[in-house]
């Protein structure tokens, strides 16, 4: 079975632009959560999405969003761009009946210029 | 609000060696607890997971780990490191409620393994 899937797998903006980020979760997994882990640090919570609800969004700021679609998959929004929002995104899939084991993709590796 | 705090920034061991990884959390409740570990470059597997009852918990690839109410810990251990096992390790608390999952990691260990 395939893992989670993830794209672009590397991508450089520039500030003030705009990005869009994509995962596939592991099928059968209707749960998506996204996390940004920085270079140096443990990875942080930015959202989670549970049948194309949101469940869950850490403090970021409202230049990032996300959806889910009907078939699970989900994509990361970031606006605005900033040198600081340079880093790895992590998409996770998982079923709700087993909490925390989350099976993450290998990530989506941000660099803003 | 939860919090995990792995205080080794960077752990050196020769191969063979034994291994012990500390982690301390901060949560009201019953904690969910996990270990995972990132090579470079990759995205996160996780090891092992505490949920509750026997407090010590067999992982993938012969990890274990120990749950210590009383002292907030949950400490990773390996009787015998291999090289491959060079990588990052975070420790992580989960919280649930309803159908919200979310995990706060600690910032992580990077082990170096010497021949």
């Amino acid at each position: 079975d395939a893992g989670v899937t993830q794209s672009p797998t590397h991508l450089i903006k520039t500030r003030g632009q705009h990005v869009t980020l994509r995962c596939s979760p592991i099928s059968g997994h209707k749960s998506v959560s996204w996390y940004q882990q920085v270079l140096g640090q443990g990875p942080q919570f930015i959202f989670q999405y549970y049948e194309k609800e949101e469940r869950g969004r850490g403090n970021f700021p409202d230049r990032f969003s996300a959806r889910q679609f009907p078939n699970y998959s989900s994509e990361l929004n970031v606006n605005a761009l900033l040198l600081g929002d340079s880093a790895l995104y992590l998409c996770a899939s998982s079923l709700i009946r087993v909490p925390g084991e989350l099976f993450f993709g290998e990530g989506s590796r941000l660099t803003v210029l | 609000a939860q919090s995990v705090t792995q205080p080794d920034i960077h752990i050196t061991v020769s191969e063979g060696a034994s291994l012990e990884l500390r982690c301390n959390y901060s949560y009201g409740a019953t904690p969910y607890l996990f270990w995972y570990v990132q090579s470079p470059g990759q995205g996160l597997q996780l090891l092992l997971k505490y949920f509750s009852g026997d407090t010590l918990v067999q992982g993938i690839k012969g990890f274990e780990a120990e749950f210590k109410r009383s002292q907030s810990s949950f400490n990773l251990r390996k009787p015998s490191v291999h090289w491959s096992d060079a990588a990052e390790y975070f420790c992580a608390v989960g919280v649930s409620s309803g159908s919200a999952r979310q995990l706060t990691f600690g910032s992580g260990t990077q082990l170096t393994v010497l021949p």
